[in-house]
């Protein structure tokens, strides 16, 4: 069965400093990987996803993750992070065997400090 | 081009009443999915249509029906609400089912006391 783990449920960084989100995953088969975005209120966006291409996926905001297959990470970072990136972050694995049902992590809330 | 849209954005039932969510979206998506989202959970499947035409259970399908309408419409109904199904529900859709990126509605909060 798929699954996904955020290792972190609260980031906290300082406005201009790297940001650094952390995900694993389990799946059977190569998996499509993606991380969205939910700002306070609102519905989810996508923010990148990786489906068997490029194992460095670059998204909007500046936002990039690295599919790993030897260790089953796709974590998502920023070179520098921003006021406006505060928002839940959620990281989503889906697979043949599931399906190709998506399969959510429990989410990670970043906070910006300015 | 509004997408994904629910009604209504907010819900307050009693336990045992029912209601029905509504979705819509106007990317002639084939498939389109509901999920509820509770604190530290992500979000969960409730039911998904593959097509026009079908539907089928997600995780978490107990207490809740689905309709798909036509190919834009995907609705939600709660027969006898109970206090556990207060939640955020999300409605989505894609081109086809799985492994290509979803599209979000902006939500509705439902409490059921």
């Amino acid at each position: 069965a798929q699954s996904v783990t955020q290792l972190d449920s609260h980031v906290s960084v300082s406005e201009g400093t790297p940001v650094l989100l952390r995900c694993n995953y389990s799946s059977s088969y190569s998996p499509s990987l993606f991380w969205y975005v939910q700002h306070p209120n609102k519905g989810l966006q996508l923010l990148l996803k990786y489906t068997s291409a490029a194992t460095l996926v670059k998204g909007i905001n500046g936002f990039e993750a690295e599919f790993k297959k030897s260790e089953t990470s796709f974590h998502l970072t920023k070179p520098s992070a921003h006021m406006s990136d505060a928002a839940e972050y959620f990281c989503v694995v889906s697979d043949r065997n599931a399906g190709n049902m998506l399969t959510f992590g429990g989410g990670t809330r970043l906070m910006v400090k300015p | 081009n509004a997408g994904v849209t629910q009604t209504p954005k907010f819900q307050v039932l009693k336990t045992g009443q029912s209601m029905t969510l509504q979705c819509a979206q106007d990317m002639n998506h084939n498939s389109m999915y509901w999920y509820r989202q509770d604190p530290g959970m992500g979000l969960r499947l409730i039911y998904y249509s593959a097509s026009e035409g079908t539907t089928d259970k997600g995780e978490v399908p107990n207490g809740y029906n689905v309709s798909r309408l036509n190919k834009r419409e995907f609705s939600l109904r709660l027969e006898s609400a109970a206090p556990s199904q207060t939640s955020v529900y999300f409605c989505a859709s894609s081109g086809r089912t799985g492994g290509i990126a979803q599209y979000f509605g902006p939500g509705t909060r439902l409490t059921v006391t």
